[in-house]
């Protein structure tokens, strides 16, 4: 079974540009959740969808959306990239929210803004 | 808000000795888990070992045992038996169990260095 995936590995972008993010979980997995992990910050909830609906969203700008399709993959965007947004995202799924489910995680994309 | 702390930012630990990593953690929750990360070089986030708050019993994954004590606030891993394998970021990291949301706090983590 494959496992999360996450495109693109890196990204470079200049600020003010927006930039879009893919995650596509495990196969049968419906739950995906976003993080953003800095050096300064530590690792961070962005948001987390499950069946195409937003379920619960961390304490971030407006300026960070995201989406998730009927076939569960997930797409997170920043607009007006911003110097502080650079960062490691990463992106888990589950089977279905829920205290007692297990995340497994993609290997990020490396975001880096100039 | 709910914060977790882990206290040493490094550690080090020579191969077949054993490692302890301290985490601590804030809450006026009585019900949550808390979780152990690895994180090596490739970046992807590795599931440890879990513990539900109100099961007593440490929680053990072969060489990985935790110590969980509730009223300390306190939930520490031992790594036994250290391999090279095990270098890597460790993060701490605590979900509550409301039905509001299942997001994880982590701590900062602590990067385990394992040497021959």
């Amino acid at each position: 079974k494959a496992g999360v995936t996450q495109t693109p590995r890196y990204l470079i972008k200049t600020r003010g540009q927006q930039v879009t993010l893919s995650c596509s979980p495990i196969s049968g997995h419906r739950s995906v959740s976003w993080y953003q992990q800095t050096p300064g910050q530590g690792l961070q909830f962005l948001f987390e969808y499950f069946s195409e609906t937003q379920r619960n969203k961390g304490n971030f700008p407006g300026r960070f959306s995201g989406r998730q399709f009927s076939n569960s993959r997930s797409e997170m965007n920043v607009s007006t990239l911003e110097l502080g947004d650079s960062a490691l995202y990463l992106c888990a799924s589950s089977y279905r929210p829920g205290r007692n489910e297990k995340l497994f995680f993609g290997s990020g994309t490396q975001l880096s803004v100039l | 808000a709910q914060t977790v702390t882990q206290s040493q930012p490094e550690m080090s630990v020579q191969e077949a000795e054993t490692v302890t990593l301290s985490c601590t953690y804030d809450t006026s929750e009585s019900d949550y888990y808390l979780f152990w990360y690895k994180q090596p070089p490739s970046r992807q986030m590795i599931l440890v070992i879990r513990q539900e708050a109100y099961k007593q019993q440490n929680a053990t994954e072969n060489r990985f045992s935790v110590n969980f004590q509730k009223a300390a606030k306190s939930f520490s891993l031992k790594i036994s038996d250290s391999q090279l394998g095990d270098a890597a970021m460790y993060f701490c990291a605590y979900r509550s169990a409301s039905n509001s949301g299942y997001a994880l706090n982590f701590g900062k983590g602590t990067s385990l260095l394992v040497t021959p």
